[in-house]
């Protein structure tokens, strides 16, 4: 089974709408975290959100805010008032014990392209 | 502060020569350090990851192999390319052990080409 699961390959959203990025998870670890990376096309890969399994509020960083709904083991990111900046390939991942030491595994990505 | 650096850049190396990545991460000790694949348009195949000097786990079988020779050095190496080796190499760290969010501070990777 698929450990981090983005179903959109491609979104497009209007400048200065929001838009949510979906990204659904498995784990049997009781203990996980979850992250948001953002590459642009430049190629480097830049954090932006983390949220832990324990954590009882949803993280927000800015514009930034993640939908953590556990029981439904998703994680989607919501970007809102989109700005042209914000078209990228967008990485959903999740941290989890393995053999004693901490992997993590990236899910497919999905390509924003924010349209003026 | 922290930084990671890798080189080179880019590169393009005929099928069958060998190849050597190098990542090193600055500002920091003992940290996870982790070499990822990307192939064009795809998410990220994690390749290696290191705990410390001289343990490498291995996530996929493949023709490439890695080492720590000191604690904040990673090196992938080759020693006869295959075109499937093209992609774009990003070599990340994050901090040891199970404190705080642990996130994964990304290189500005190598974009190797395999003719």
């Amino acid at each position: 089974a698929q450990k981090i699961t983005q179903t959109q390959p491609g979104m497009f959203v209007q400048e200065k709408e929001a838009v949510t990025l979906d990204c659904t998870y498995d784990t049997s670890d009781p203990s996980y975290g979850l992250f948001w990376y953002k590459q642009p096309s430049s190629g480097e890969m830049i954090f932006l959100i983390y949220q832990g399994s324990y954590d009882q509020q949803n993280a927000t960083e800015g514009r930034y805010s993640l939908n953590f709904q556990k029981a439904r083991k998703s994680a989607n990111l919501v970007i809102s008032a989109s700005q042209l900046g914000d078209s990228a390939m967008y990485f959903c991942a999740m941290r989890e014990l393995s053999g004693g030491y901490q992997k993590v595994t990236f899910g497919t990505g999905t390509k924003l392209q924010v349209i003026p | 502060s922290q930084t990671i650096h890798q080189w080179p850049a880019t590169l393009v190396q005929p099928v069958g020569s060998p190849l050597s990545l190098e990542c090193t991460v600055e500002g920091t000790s003992n940290p996870n350090l982790y070499w990822y694949r990307q192939a064009a348009g795809r998410g990220l195949q994690l390749l290696f990851y290191s705990v410390g000097i001289g343990q490498i786990s291995s996530e996929v079988p493949q023709n490439l192999s890695a080492s720590r020779p000191q604690d904040r050095q990673f090196i992938l190496s080759s020693k006869k390319l295959l075109l499937s080796d093209s992609g774009f190499y990003l070599c990340a760290w994050s901090s040891g052990g199970l404190a705080g969010t642990n996130e994964q501070f990304f290189g500005p990777g190598t974009r190797l080409t395999v003719l």
